[in-house]
């Protein structure tokens, strides 16, 4: 069964840092490869995927992540971060023939002026 | 279009009472999915269908929650008897057998 690892409960970051949010997942297959972000009081909306082709994956609102199949992981970037990109931040792993979504536990990002 | 609808948004109830929660998956869509997210135990796949069909109901906590999709526009999601750990966000989602969940905003449950 796949598992995803988020290893970074809470990232504290200022205005117009870079930063980098990390997800580690296991399966036995090929995957698929989401990152979603979740703002106050609202639901989870997708920021981007990895399916299959190039392992750098551009998002919505600047965000950015690269699969890297030899590391597992597929970790979230941005190069400069807003007040406004304060949320949780969640990664998933679905199983390619499969429609179950597993979740990491989330991160929460902090971004102060 | 209007994305997954759910309600109600915030229910308040008493322990013992029945509680049923509401979603409208995005028209087209023929797979959904109930989420629960709680501080301790994150976000969970309750039960999630396909085609209106139960594919898999093996993260129902127990009998006291059950899940229903009569048709392709409305699924239920009961709980009797409501009980305080119950309290949680409830998530709706909805996929076209594509890669992408779309959720809804949540219904916020507090069980007294």
């Amino acid at each position: 069964a796949q598992s995803v690892t988020q290893l970074d409960s809470q990232v504290p970051v200022f205005e117009e840092a870079p930063v980098e949010l990390r997800c580690n997942y296991s399966s036995s297959v090929s995957v698929y490869l989401f990152w979603y972000v979740q703002y106050p009081n609202q639901g989870l909306q997708l920021l981007l995927k990895y399916l299959s082709g190039s392992t750098l994956v551009k998002g919505i609102n600047g965000f950015e992540a690269e699969f890297n199949k030899s590391q597992t992981s597929f970790h979230l970037r941005k190069p400069s971060v807003h007040i406004s990109d304060t949320a949780e931040y969640f990664c998933a792993v679905r199983e390619t023939g499969f429609q179950k979504l597993v979740f990491g536990t989330g991160t929460r990002l902090l971004v102060s002026p | 279009d209007a994305g997954v609808i759910q309600s109600p948004r915030h229910e308040v109830t008493e322990m013992g009472q029945e509680v049923t929660l509401r979603c409208k998956p995005i028209s087209g869509h023929n797979s959904l999915f109930w989420y629960r997210q709680t501080m301790m135990r994150g976000l969970e796949l309750l039960i999630y269908f396909n085609n209106n069909v139960p594919i898999d109901d093996s993260g129902m906590p127990e009998d006291r929650f059950s899940a229903k999709m009569p048709n392709a526009s409305f699924s239920t999601l009961k709980i009797q008897p409501s009980e305080p750990r119950d309290s949680a966000v409830y998530f709706c989602a909805s996929t076209a057998d594509t890669d992408t969940q779309y959720f809804g905003p949540g219904t916020r449950l507090t069980v007294l």
